[in-house]
């Protein structure tokens, strides 16, 4: 049971290069999240999916896309990267739908640190 | 906008005593949830306390909700050099179990 695992764990990328975050988890988990962390402005929310087949925007959106490919795996696509995308990425997965004790907890994977030249 | 801010932004302390981080947010919330983050890794979940509750309990872990305040607060007793870490709270305030979070507090505490 790998939880939630995020590939790639670095890249570095040019000015208008793009590129796809991958992210995966295996505890069948219907609401799935892209997070961006900046140092002092804590996680900010990019994209969100509550479940498979839907895809809604967060807080900081633009200049990404994302698709829900199944239940398990939920990209962050970068079309044209900017050196203000240089970030680390989180992806977390929860359940609400579940009730009981882990309902509403958000389970993260390692990040993505990406810069951007 | 950030719902949650904590306080302070960085806590030193020596291994053996309290910590007590704060959490202050604006809007009526579901449930408060506080996570923690080594350095370099991604976040893990301390524990949630609801809008209906008051105080919980986990291990070493002790948060109040003071709803009247919009604040709660996360205790750790004991502190151990392995504590150190940031520490954040998040507010879910909707549907979809979205969550806002705060921009940490960063915890010392020296061996």
């Amino acid at each position: 049971n790998a939880g939630v695992t995020q590939t790639p764990k670095f890249q570095v990328l040019k000015t208008g290069q793009s590129m796809t975050l991958q992210c995966a988890q295996d505890m069948n988990h219907n609401s799935m999240y892209w997070y961006r962390q900046d140092p002092g402005m804590g996680l900010r929310l990019i994209y969100y999916s509550a479940s498979e087949g839907t895809t809604d925007k967060g807080e900081v959106p633009n200049g990404y896309n994302v698709s829900r490919l199944n239940k398990r795996e939920f990209s962050l696509r970068l079309e044209s990267a900017a050196p203000s995308q240089t970030s680390v990425y989180f992806c977390a997965s929860s359940d609400p739908w579940t009730g009981g004790l882990s309902a509403d907890t958000q389970y993260f994977g390692p990040g993505t640190r990406l810069t951007v030249l | 906008s950030q719902q949650g801010e904590e306080d302070p932004q960085a806590l030193s302390i020596q291994e053996g005593e309290n910590a007590t981080m704060n959490c202050s947010y604006k809007t009526s919330i579901n449930n408060l949830q506080w996570y923690r983050q080594n350095s370099g890794r991604g976040l893990v979940h301390l524990i949630l306390i609801r809008s209906n509750e008051r105080e919980k309990h986990s291990g070493r872990l002790r948060v109040t909700l003071d709803t009247s305040k919009k604040s709660s607060s996360l205790l750790i007793t004991a502190s151990r050099a392995a504590d150190t870490a940031s520490y954040f709270c998040a507010t879910e305030t909707g549907a979809n179990s979205k969550l806002t979070f705060g921009k940490g507090i960063t915890l010392s505490v020296r061996p």
